[in-house]
């Protein structure tokens, strides 16, 4: 079967550094995105990987592993706004998005 | 601004209730989604429409129904709904439909929070 684990929820100190990270099974594979969702809002887009490396994008960096079926989110200088649940996605062979449950981040000062 | 919305954003409803969503994007894409979103689990794919043409029905009951008039616009219409249909519908669109591309990066709106008593 298909499925995406990733923990269910997180600490971190605002001005640290957090990883979230995601295991993937997709039938085939298409790449995979990392979605932001703060409380009442909309999903938005932060990174999409499909080859192996590492995507730095400002204070957000996504990695992908496509051997170990592994991927993270790394956040960096965290502040308090990226308080959010953080949603892993697969793509898998028709091009269908297969979604993690979301890891919820909580940033204190 | 994320170029899709929905209305309403709150919805209370009996479960002998007729209703509807309603989804807008203004970004020109041809594909467009529903999902519901339910506390601690996966975002589940319902329904897409790629070119106003119906191409995923997961499995969805008959309870909801989609609407598809043209490519800015989709509904979604509810009838004699249960309580634990109760949860966060999103509406998501995207440039590509499924089995076009794999960068296939979906918009999401705001999404309306049901509640069905």
């Amino acid at each position: 079967g298909q499925n995406i684990d990733q923990p269910t929820e997180m600490t971190a100190t605002e001005g640290a550094i957090v990883q979230i990270n995601c295991t993937y099974q997709t039938s085939g594979f298409n790449g995979l995105f990392w979605y932001q969702q703060h409380a009442g809002e909309a999903p938005t887009f932060l990174s999409y990987n499909v080859l192996d490396g590492l995507e730095e994008k400002g204070r957000f960096s996504s990695f992908l592993s496509r051997s170990k079926g592994y991927s993270y989110l790394l956040l960096k200088e965290l502040q308090m706004k990226d308080s959010a649940s953080y949603l892993c996605a697969g793509t898998d062979s028709n091009y269908q998005l297969i979604w993690g449950a979301g890891t919820k981040l909580i940033i204190k000062p | 601004e994320t170029g899709v919305t929905q209305t309403p954003r709150h919805l209370v409803m009996g479960m002998t209730n007729k209703k509807s969503l309603k989804c807008e994007q203004h970004l020109g894409h041809n594909a467009m989604y529903w999902y519901k979103q339910s506390a601690k689990k996966p975002l589940e794919l319902m329904f897409v429409y790629n070119f106003k043409e119906q191409t995923e029905n997961n499995s969805v009951p008959s309870r909801f129904s989609p609407e598809c008039p043209n490519s800015s616009h989709l509904f979604l219409h509810l009838h004699t709904l249960q309580p634990e249909d109760s949860a966060l519908y999103l509406c998501a669109s995207s440039q590509a439909g499924l089995a076009e591309s794999s960068y296939n990066e979906q918009f999401f709106g705001p999404g309306t929070r049901l509640t069905v008593l």
